[in-house]
């Protein structure tokens, strides 16, 4: 199993519409979670951190399910320029080894 | 200030050369993190550093590769030799403490023919 598994979609939207991708993670003892975005060709960006309580940030909404081992992002009123793939992290067990998801790509149309 | 630098950009080589991947970490960031992207395999952790000391190698695929980190600035990623399967994008990043979010380079696009 891996460490860190999402669904690759890809997901195809229309402008405005709400979209949600879910993570899971394998490692119990995992900390510390995060949302990064990459676009095509480009390096992975930061696009938020994954608070237990829940987080917001704009358009874009971050959970954390610590009983079911699962993270989730929701994005609201989907813009063009959201379309890239979105990549979900987990720290390991002291917080220094770093997981990435393989992404889920999201393509969103006019 | 500056971002994770990362040299060179691109890279293409033959077969059986040494090829050398450079990065300089953010600077007053303690850990320094490789790692590999492809379209099948995803984005691999192939090891990190933290205070210029290995912690954790298990994701380099073989004695081929090798990384250095010899002082806080500056680290080096080595594949002697190089093999056509090792064409990826490889990603160097750096973080400020445990528990924090990783800073990303540019990558290097390595090509080997």
């Amino acid at each position: 199993r891996k460490e860190v598994e999402q669904d690759p979609g890809p997901f195809n939207v229309p402008e405005g519409a709400t979209v949600a991708f879910n993570c899971t993670y394998s490692n119990s003892a995992s900390q510390s979670f995060f949302w990064y975005r990459q676009d095509c060709r480009k390096e992975p960006k930061l696009l938020m951190s994954v608070y237990s309580s829940g987080n917001e940030d704009g358009r874009f909404t971050a959970q954390l399910n610590r009983a079911s081992q699962y993270i989730s992002l929701l994005i609201r009123d989907s813009k063009l320029s959201d379309s890239a793939t979105y990549l979900c992290v987990a720290l390991g067990t002291g917080g220094f080894k770093t997981i990435f998801g393989a992404g889920t790509r999201l393509f969103v149309k006019a | 200030d500056a971002g994770v630098i990362q040299s060179p950009r691109h890279e293409v080589t033959e077969m059986g050369q040494e090829v050398t991947l450079r990065c300089k970490p953010i600077s007053g960031h303690n850990s320094l993190f490789w790692y590999r992207q492809t379209m099948m395999r995803g984005l691999e952790l192939l090891i990190y550093f933290n205070n210029n000391v290995p912690i954790d190698d298990s994701g380099m695929p073989e004695d081929r590769f090798s990384a250095k980190m010899p002082n806080a600035s500056f680290s080096t990623l080595k594949i002697q030799p190089s093999e056509p399967r090792d064409s990826a994008v490889y990603f160097c990043a750096s973080s400020r403490q445990n528990n924090s979010p990783l800073h990303f380079g540019n990558g290097t696009r390595l090509t080997v023919t």
